[in-house]
């Protein structure tokens, strides 16, 4: 069967500190991933997603980036962070543009920032 | 693009009352359609979701929705909430690679 794991769940970070929150599926090749932030009041706001290893399209202009160095792990980051980056980030995959499109998401990282 | 509107951001009902979650959904394509929920401080599980075929779609934990084109609606009903039913409800339509969720409706179940 297929997981997801995403860590670490908590942190708090000075302003200006860098980020760097993983992500791994196991149990599935060639995924789908995703990154999701989910602010107060605001649902959920797709940030990146990627198709492949090397691939990552960006929804949003924001401090903030992602890389997929492999097949099955995904890497949220940032060189500085701001108030704003704050929230509660998902990992998220799918198996593929030929299925439905259902998202399978990881337990979440919460971040705040001082 | 396509988008989705759930109305009403916080919903209450009384345990073994009927539960009425809305969600419109605006697609150029004939959607793929999805409800999830999400419990404090957790990530998000699929109760259900359309694709194709039957319009009255049963999930999880005794929820349904019914997708109408006409209405461009999916609403998510239980006929008697129970109280491990307080969560948040998103709705979500696919759109190529990626779903875009509406932004949750808090369902709080009294006593």
């Amino acid at each position: 069967s297929q997981t997801i794991h995403q860590w670490p769940a908590t942190l708090v970070q000075p302003v200006g500190s860098p980020l760097s929150l993983e992500c791994t599926v196991e149990g599935t090749s060639n995924p789908n991933l995703y990154w999701y932030r989910q602010a107060a009041g605001r649902g959920l706001q797709l940030l990146f997603y990627s198709v492949g290893i090397g691939q990552i399209s960006s929804e949003v202009p924001q401090n903030l980036s992602a890389s997929r160095p492999q097949d099955r792990q995904f890497i949220l980051s940032s060189k500085k962070l701001l108030l704003s980056d704050s929230g509660f980030y998902l990992c998220a995959w799918s198996k593929g543009t030929a299925d439905t499109g259902e998202l399978f998401f990881g337990e979440g990282s919460r971040l705040t920032v001082l | 693009a396509q988008s989705v509107t759930q109305l009403g951001s916080h919903v209450s009902v009384s345990e073994g009352a009927l539960v009425l979650l809305r969600c419109n959904y605006s697609s150029s394509v004939p959607p793929y359609l999805f409800w999830y929920v999400q419990y404090p401080n957790q990530g998000l599980q699929l109760l259900l979701k359309y694709t194709t075929g039957a319009t009255l779609v049963k999930g999880i934990n005794g929820f349904e929705a019914e997708f109408k084109k006409s209405e461009t609606s999916f609403h998510l009903t239980k006929p008697s909430a129970h109280m491990s039913d307080a969560a948040e409800y998103f709705c979500a339509v696919s759109d190529g690679n990626k779903l875009i969720f509406g932004t949750g409706t808090l369902l709080a179940v009294q006593p």
